[in-house]
């Protein structure tokens, strides 16, 4: 059964900080993973997914996420953190690319001091 | 993009009583919806696939005959939380797949149910 990991439960970063999420899985096959971001009254929106290929995806907002096989990570990365970015993310793994009956981790909540 | 909207957002009833949470795709057509519930300060867990036209597909562990899903067109999917109880207490988001372009799939803002 696939499985998430979501390690942090709660970051708190200054704005304009780095900031660095991380999500480990647990997939027997080719995984299809993904980044989802809530904010309170909004829907999740798909920060960034990926399927294959290069392992440094791009998505919206400035996020990055990288696929180390090796490390059976996929932690989410944006090199400058605006006040707007605090939410809840969540990293999910699929077993097909339509991310369908997706497996979600725990969540982390990301604080923003100014 | 995409939205999928849920009403109500936010719905508080007398245990013993029924409710009925419709999740709607607002700009394409979705013949495929899941239903997700999500407990305070935990992740979103599968409760069903819901397939217009068809029979939803339970996930393990999760009772068809409390959660009622029907998905009766292309754009509208509903769950009813049968003779509620306070533990059925709990933020449902549903969530629509869009094929064209890929295949993504979009979630509705959820509903807060309160089982008094």
């Amino acid at each position: 059964a696939q499985s998430v990991t979501q390690p942090d439960i709660h970051i708190t970063v200054s704005e304009g900080a780095s900031l660095e999420l991380r999500c480990n899985y647990s997939y027997g096959a080719t995984p299809y993973l993904f980044w989802y971001v809530q904010s309170p009254g909004q829907g999740l929106q798909l920060l960034l997914k990926y399927f294959s290929g290069d392992t440094l995806v791009q998505g919206i907002k400035g996020f990055e996420a990288e696929f180390k096989r090796s490390q059976s990570s996929f932690n989410l990365r944006k090199p400058s953190v605006h006040w707007s970015d605090a939410a809840e993310y969540f990293c999910a793994v699929g077993a097909d690319g339509t991310a369908s009956k997706l497996t979600f981790g725990t969540g982390t909540r990301l604080q923003v001091t100014l | 993009g995409a939205v999928v909207s849920q009403h109500p957002s936010r719905v508080i009833c007398k245990s013993g009583t029924s409710v009925k949470i419709e999740c709607r795709s607002l700009d394409f057509q979705a013949t495929t919806m899941f239903w997700y519930r999500q407990f305070p300060k935990q992740s979103l867990m599968l409760m069903a696939t819901s397939n217009e036209g068809s029979k939803a597909t339970y996930e393990q562990g999760v009772e068809k005959d409390k959660f009622l899903i029907n998905h009766a067109s292309l754009t509208l999917s509903t769950l009813t939380v049968t003779s509620a109880h306070p533990e059925d207490s709990s933020f449902y988001i549903c969530s629509a797949i869009r094929y064209s372009g890929g295949g993504t799939q979009y979630f509705g803002p959820g509903t807060r149910l309160l089982v008094l």
